[in-house]
Formats: C-alpha cells, structure tokens, sequence
C-alpha cells in the first residue's frame, strides 16, 4: 500500500541551528502538506502546496520556515533558525485531491530543540 | 474564530461496551468533518469524511454521524485494537480547502 515516507524520524538541534525535515509524499498525489503537533496538544496546519506553489499557510508559518518540492519525489520543510518553542512532532501529508479531507499522514519527524 | 472541541477527553470501556464520541464545532460555514484514528507515535489515519447534517457513514464497529452543531462517533461493541486517539477535523469556507482545523482528540481505551 503507497504511504508516505518522513526522514529523519527524530532529530535533535541546537537553538539557532536550520534543520531540513524530509518527505516523500504518495507518488500521484498532487497536494502537499505541513502539520505539527506540539507534546499534548492539537494537530496544527502549517502550509499545503500545490504546483509547486503555497496554497496556504498559517500564522504559524512564518519568514523562519520554507517548504520546497527539490525534484519529482521530495518535499522538504526547512525551519531556519531554530527555537525552543519549534519542538514538536511534524506530519508530512499528501492528497490527490482536495475537499474531501482525506489526507495520508506520514509517521512524522520529531524535532527536539535543546 | 473556527473552533472544534472533543469530549471527553478520555474514555475507558470495556470490550464490547458501546460508547459515543463528541465533536462539537463553531465554525462560520462548515465545508466538510472528517474523522481520523491516531495511534501512539503514528500519524493520523483518516476515518470518515461528513459533509451535510443528517449525514452516516459506517465501517466496521464504527459509525459517524453529523448535525449542524456537532458529531458523533459512535462505537458498537469495541474491541482492544480499536484503542487509539480520535480526532475530529473540520474544514471550512474561511480557507481555500487545503487547511484542516483539528480537535486535541479523545484517548480510548478497551480493555478485554
């Protein structure tokens, strides 16, 4: 069954330090996207992209990070000086479509912030 | 502001004890709510999507249903497997459709 792949699974970072989190999103799916969920609380939406441009993005999602589909297969989010608040477990998702809320998570990258 | 609230937060049953999940919402024009299954350590798993009110969908021992103010996941006879998190979504007319607003969930627990 086609799922999406996330690297690295954990990473841990120095305050200030870029970190580049990975994803191969399900291989027709045109819609992309960034969520997070901070330790005990909610899932939140950073940004979705869709050829190869933003469609949306929160408040959440500030100058600091950038997202970039590099070639065919990856989709990358680039968080670039980190902070303590940063730390939280981020979901890769794609969609071929959009509407119907059926989004395909990856098993996500936690990110630690030291 | 668009605002989606679970309840309880926590439930234990005991296998084969049926329950019901909340999601309330106050959003300012629902597009669709969707369901998903979140296992510790996993990304959300998605459930069921609910677009009007009166609306059913079924999949195994789960149910959910949809009004104009809240729905239900209804689960008849629970087993221990369908212990995880549930979480309520909703999207909605404010944003251009990509950007789904989640619940913080409730935790079941089914013991045998």
């Amino acid at each position: 069954e086609p799922e999406v792949t996330q690297t690295p699974s954990h990473q841990v970072t120095q305050m200030g330090q870029e970190v580049i989190l990975r994803c191969v999103p399900i291989s027709n799916h045109l819609y992309f996207y960034w969520y997070r969920q901070i330790l005990g609380q909610k899932v939140e939406f950073l940004v979705s992209f869709y050829n190869n441009e933003i469609s949306e993005k929160s408040e959440i999602f500030d100058d600091q990070f950038s997202v970039e589909r590099p070639d065919g297969s990856n989709f990358t989010l680039k968080i670039r000086s980190t902070k303590l608040e940063d730390s939280a477990m981020y979901f890769c998702a794609s969609s071929d479509r959009v509407g119907t809320g059926e989004l395909f998570f990856g098993e996500g990258s936690r990110l630690t912030v030291l | 502001e668009d605002q989606v609230t679970q309840s309880p937060e926590a439930l234990r049953l005991q296998e084969g004890e049926s329950s019901s999940l909340n999601c309330s919402y106050t959003v300012s024009g629902l597009r669709g709510l969707f369901w998903y299954r979140q296992d510790p350590g996993k990304g959300p798993e998605f459930l069921f999507t609910l677009y009007s009110a009166g609306e059913e969908k079924e999949k195994e021992r789960l149910k959910a249903t949809l009004t104009k103010k809240e729905s239900f996941l209804h689960i008849t006879a629970p087993k221990p497997e369908d212990s995880a998190t549930y979480l309520c979504a909703v999207d909605t007319f404010n944003q251009a459709g990509t950007a789904l607003i989640f619940g913080k969930g409730t935790t079941l627990s089914v013991s045998s």
